[in-house]
């Protein structure tokens, strides 16, 4: 079992649309990142957190640490939105320079 | 712009042939990494730096080795390529930050590697 359990695996949403995509984790964490991948594109970081929200833009990224759960909001959803979305959380321990990367969640925002 | 550059988008190279993917960065950042990215696999660490000469293995080690003998500079070499290594190659770069050893993470567009 990963340890970084991605929801919804698809999305298709319409143009407007208000996304969702959440982010479960089994491990103690120092952080959580969330990635962008457009196709055929490299990986853009939206955001890096350890605790409570951050805003950049149309896009929130909240986490609840005793919960183990994040999520990515993205208001008034556009085509340009169209990616895959990946979560990756940064161990506590020794070794805390490793990120665990769940599967990505592919975005399809339709005009 | 802060930027890592890749050298290569595309590779196509023979099995036993040895491979060379440089990665670049010029954000004086401490910490630069090797994944690769293979689809229902997701990303996978080979080789960390987090300073010059120095290095930790990742998950997935097994047939590379690295070089950073510069810290804006880390290499990934393919020894003997082997078509299970055909894949995405992704480096990316980050600062040390307070509390954790990994900062934000800018990564490179990929190099794509096809081993025949």
């Amino acid at each position: 079992k990963n340890e970084v359990e991605q929801s919804p695996q698809n999305l298709t949403a319409q143009e407007g649309e208000f996304i969702t995509i959440n982010c479960s984790y089994s491990v103690g964490i120092s952080a959580l990142h969330w990635l962008q991948q457009h196709p055929g594109g490299g990986i853009v970081s939206l955001f890096m957190l350890s605790s409570g929200k951050k805003k950049h833009g149309r896009l929130i990224a909240t986490i609840n640490i005793q919960e183990k759960h994040s999520s990515l909001h993205i208001t008034a959803s556009h085509p340009r939105d169209s990616a895959v979305y990946i979560c990756a959380v940064q161990g506590d321990g020794g070794s805390n320079y490793k990120l665990t990367f769940g599967k990505g969640t592919l975005l399809t925002v339709n005009p | 712009d802060v930027k890592v550059t890749q050298s290569s988008r595309y590779l196509v190279k023979r099995t036993g042939e040895k491979v060379f993917l440089e990665c670049v960065q010029d954000m004086d950042h401490e910490n630069m990494f090797w994944y690769r990215q293979d689809p229902g696999l997701g990303l996978r660490l080979i080789y960390f730096s987090y300073d010059v000469k120095m290095k930790e293995k990742g998950d997935i080690p097994e047939g590379y080795s690295v070089s950073r003998e510069k810290k804006e500079r880390f290499s990934l070499i393919l020894e003997s390529a082997s078509t299970n290594q055909t894949s995405m190659y992704l480096c990316a770069s980050s600062f040390r930050s307070s509390g954790s050893l990994t900062g934000e993470l800018f990564f490179g567009e990929g190099s794509r590697l096809t081993v025949l």
